[in-house]
């Protein structure tokens, strides 16, 4: 049981380039969760999904997608990075809604834009 | 929409100090409280959390946290802490279906 995992751990990129993070869970949970922690500004969601084919906006949803074709996976993508961009991202899944359920959280993908 | 104020950045501690970290939060529905705990190169956890009942909760690491309901308040405690609990520690309210985070407290105990 790996809980949630999440590909790639490092990456850096140049301003400009895409790239997919990669989370998947195998824990059967229902909603999954993208965050970025940056320094002294705590998690901020950026997008979520309440179920296999649903995905919505979370804080801070500009400048990147997700998309949740499977339930055990959970894509974020930048499309077009930028230097704001550079932070680390976590994925989180849990069984129902986080507001009232356990999250549990990936290790975590560092990004570097420049 | 929800918010989460956490009062301290940074705090430093020698063991077998007690420690209170200070959270506030706005909400205007039914609230659950959750502490987040994120120690060094590990990934965030599950520290207690609040729904109803008893205010005063119990977590993992003989942490606990008291429900204000009248101060929007709740407080991390632990009588005494050890090296081990260096670590950043996020209080968060829940909402629909989402959890708005505080920016966190980073935690130094000192041996």
């Amino acid at each position: 049981n790996a809980g949630v995992t999440q590909t790639p751990k490092f990456r850096v990129l140049k301003t400009g380039q895409s790239m997919t993070l990669l989370c998947a869970q195998d824990m059967n949970h229902e909603y999954m969760y993208w965050y970025r922690q940056d320094p002294g500004m705590g998690l901020r969601l950026i997008h979520y999904s309440v179920g296999e084919g649903t995905t919505a906006k979370g804080e801070v949803p500009d400048g990147y997608n997700v998309s949740r074709l499977k339930k055990q996976n959970f894509l974020l993508g930048l499309e077009s990075a930028a230097p704001s961009q550079t932070s680390v991202y976590f994925c989180a899944s849990s069984y129902l809604g986080a507001s009232n359920n356990e999250q549990f959280f990936g290790p975590g993908t560092r990004l570097t834009v420049l | 929409a929800q918010s989460v104020s956490q009062h301290n950045h940074h705090v430093i501690l020698s063991e077998a100090a007690s420690l209170e970290l200070g959270c506030n939060y706005s909400y205007g529905g039914t609230v659950n409280l959750f502490w987040y705990v994120q120690y060094p190169g590990q990934h965030l956890q599950l520290l207690l959390k609040y729904f109803s009942g008893d205010p005063l909760v119990k977590g993992i690491k003989g942490f606990e946290a008291e429900f204000i309901k009248s101060k929007f308040s709740f407080n991390l405690r632990k009588p005494s802490v050890q090296w081990s609990d260096t670590a950043e520690y996020f209080c968060a309210v829940g909402g629909y279906s989402t959890l708005t985070f505080g920016k966190g407290t980073m935690l130094l105990v000192s041996p």
